[in-house]
């Protein structure tokens, strides 16, 4: 158990619809990050939040929107679905300590299933 | 960041070290090593990280070799559990790309009994 976790663990809708991914990060952990993961694309990075603030972007649609809570939880908003928007997301987080010269290390939700019908 | 590239698949039997290698020639002064597994469509798991000595760790260790350009996982005694896909990624320290973690196709572990 990674301590990140993330609800629903699956959803199921249809085409045109939006829909709501939450995930609550590790205690203490500032930062949240957002992976989609399709059986065409591999695992890929989204975005990231930090304390609030959007911090890093990745291959994000634009019909895709995320944002991350006072209490630092954090949803992605999947709006105006395709089928293709079918995959895992997974959320992860860390601490980020801030400093240029330092890493963190991730650790992942087990995922949200979305199938689009 | 740099690139990655690992075998696509690797067997090993239960109870054996499993060696998984990865390549990253291109990796830059302050890239890390990370090694993460995935078991069927369950969470990335972290497993080590590293940036220029060797690492080891409750799950496994890393051997980073003294150019940096390759570095070698190691499970020191496989189980049916270590079943996964295996990924190496080269994280950037700072810059522009902090934060993004960049999986490759990963290696296919499987353990036999």
């Amino acid at each position: 158990d990674s301590g990140v976790t993330q609800t629903p663990k699956h959803l199921i809708t249809a085409t045109g619809q939006r829909v709501t991914l939450r995930c609550s990060p590790r205690s203490g952990d500032l930062s949240v990050y957002w992976y989609q993961q399709s059986l065409d694309q591999g695992l890929q990075f989204l975005i990231q939040y930090y304390n609030g603030e959007e911090r890093a972007k990745g291959n994000i649609l634009e019909r895709f929107s995320a944002q991350q809570f006072p209490d630092l939880h954090s949803e992605l908003n999947l709006s105006s679905l395709e089928l293709g928007d079918s995959a895992l997301y997974f959320c992860a987080s860390s601490v980020t300590t801030g400093e240029l010269r330092s890493t963190d290390t991730q650790y992942f939700g087990p995922g949200t299933r979305l199938t689009v019908l | 960041d740099a690139k990655t590239t690992q075998p696509t698949s690797m067997d090993c039997a239960e109870g054996r070290a499993a060696n998984l290698p990865c390549n990253h020639s291109t990796i830059s002064g302050n890239e890390y090593v990370y090694w993460y597994r995935q078991i069927h469509s369950q969470g990335p798991q972290y497993i080590i990280h590293g940036l220029k000595n060797n690492e080891t760790n409750e799950m496994a260790s890393l051997i980073i070799t003294e150019d940096r350009k390759s570095s070698t996982l190691i499970l020191p005694h496989a189980t049916l559990r270590d079943t996964a896909v295996y990924y190496c990624i080269a994280v950037n320290a700072g810059g522009t790309s902090y934060g993004k973690l960049t999986f490759g196709q990963g290696t296919i572990l499987t353990v036999h009994p």
